[in-house]
């Protein structure tokens, strides 16, 4: 099946820092990207839908400025939490899927991010 | 976009039972996905049915979809402990986003 590769895995940044989660398609074109954030046992939160060439859809509630999504290539999605604080401290996965309305949606590992 | 709501929200059986889960949503859809989540991984996505389709097979996976009661099951049978995972269904409809409910989160004791 198709791949997406998520990257870091863990990460640990210092409070007011920024830090970059990318999301890549490795065997396919997802016009696509999702970005979820997950709290430990509970479900995931979708953030924002992420379109390539153009700006991201963000989910009601979720502030644009500290999330910053940029989806420059047909197999490249970044998520960038800027200033970060140890609210931001959660587990964030994204997925991606080729076009068309009827097809699954392909997960990336998910990177753990803790913010000291 | 909507999320389907899965039930029990969690299931604990033996090793070698059969494993059911239900989801329920309440608009029309295209289609309904379901998709399995280890603890402290991306989900795996696990099988489609679309909403001309009653019931699809994969392996030691059932789905089932009735769409006059809005409902879906997943069965798992012979359940192994490499099953025991939060599972999660998603149904779509117009919109492409992919949203989930609480999950079922199943346990497959030896």
């Amino acid at each position: 099946g198709a791949v997406v590769s998520q990257h870091p895995s863990r990460v640990i940044c210092k409070s007011g820092t920024s830090v970059k989660i990318e999301c890549r398609s490795l065997d396919f074109q997802a016009t696509t990207m999702f970005w979820y954030r997950q709290f430990p046992k509970q479900s995931l939160m979708l953030m924002a839908t992420s379109n390539e060439g153009s700006k991201a859809t963000y989910e009601q509630g979720v502030e644009k400025d500290k999330f910053l999504i940029n989806h420059a290539s047909l197999t490249l999605s970044t998520l960038t939490v800027t200033s970060a604080h140890p609210e931001d401290s959660s587990f964030y996965i994204c997925s991606a899927r080729e076009q068309g309305a009827d097809t699954e949606a392909f997960f990336g590992q998910g990177t753990r991010l803790t913010v000291v | 976009s909507q999320q389907g709501e899965e039930d029990p929200q969690a299931l604990s059986i033996q090793e070698g039972e059969n494993a059911t889960m239900n989801c329920s949503y309440k608009t029309s859809i295209n289609n309904l996905q379901w998709y399995r989540q280890n603890s402290g991984r991306g989900l795996v996505h696990l099988i489609l049915i679309r909403s001309n389709e009653r019931e699809k097979h994969s392996g030691r996976l059932r789905v089932t979809l009735d769409t006059s009661k809005k409902s879906s099951s997943l069965l798992i049978t012979a359940s192994r402990a490499a099953d025991t995972a939060s599972y999660f269904c998603a149904p779509l409809g117009g919109a492409q986003k992919l949203v989930f409910g609480q999950g079922t989160r199943l346990t497959i004791n030896p």
